[in-house]
């Protein structure tokens, strides 16, 4: 259990729908970050938060958005969901800055999206 | 551009040793990650190197060469539970992780 929490599990959902996942860091860690892999696909990176402010963004789309939130929790939101946006979608959380050790990413379980 | 390559699959046995070999460009660096996948399943930390040398971890060690721009994972005495993904991640400059696309280890008996 690497500490950091993703709810749903599963989420079920149609073309055009919008639909938020949530995401709670590890206890300590300031940075979030959001990543999609697609069946038997590697890792992509979507958005990085720390400490409440956008650190880094990476290929998402216009159509996705996220935030972090005072108690360092963050929420992805996927809007007019298309049948190729079915994947899994990880957070991961850090301590966060400019140390090796700090940037060691943990992630949690994953939301497995499936869009009919 | 940032650039990270690695195999993207391997066959090895059981019992034996295999080194997953895993190159990288990237805008300045500040060291290297390897995690561990199972399908479906999170990424798992298993090693970090910054300085150049090899980090022995139990089955797993880890080689870096910052000047050759090269890292290995080798794992010895492999066991059926280590068929899975490895990914190679390289911090840049701005400690930001640049991930290789995985290398698929597939065991056999």
């Amino acid at each position: 259990d690497s500490g950091v929490t993703q709810t749903p599990k599963h989420l079920i959902t149609a073309t055009g729908q919008r639909v938020t996942l949530r995401c709670s860091p590890r206890s300590g860690d300031l940075s979030v970050y959001w990543y999609q892999q697609s069946l038997d696909q590697g890792l992509q990176f979507l958005i990085q938060y720390y400490n409440g402010e956008e650190r880094a963004k990476g290929n998402i789309l216009e159509r996705f958005s996220a935030q972090q939130f005072p108690d360092l929790h963050s929420e992805l939101n996927l809007s007019s969901l298309e049948l190729g946006d079915s994947a899994l979608y990880f957070c991961a959380s850090s301590v966060g800055g400019e140390e090796v050790w700090v940037a060691t990413q943990y992630f949690g379980p994953g939301t497995r999206l499936l869009v009919l | 551009g940032q650039n990270i390559d690695q195999p993207t699959e391997m066959t090895a046995t059981e019992g034996a040793i295999v080194q997953i070999n895993c190159t990288y460009q990237t805008s300045g660096f500040n060291g290297l990650f390897w995690y561990q996948q199972h399908a479906g399943e999170a990424p798992t930390f298993l090693s970090y190197n910054v300085l150049d040398g090899l980090e022995e971890k139990g089955r797993f060690s880890s080689f870096l060469s910052r000047s050759k721009g090269y890292s290995y994972l080798l794992l010895k005495e492999l066991q059926m539970k280590d068929s899975a993904s490895y990914l190679c991640a390289a911090i840049d400059e701005d400690y930001q992780l640049i991930w290789g696309a995985g290398t698929k280890l597939i065991i056999k008996p």
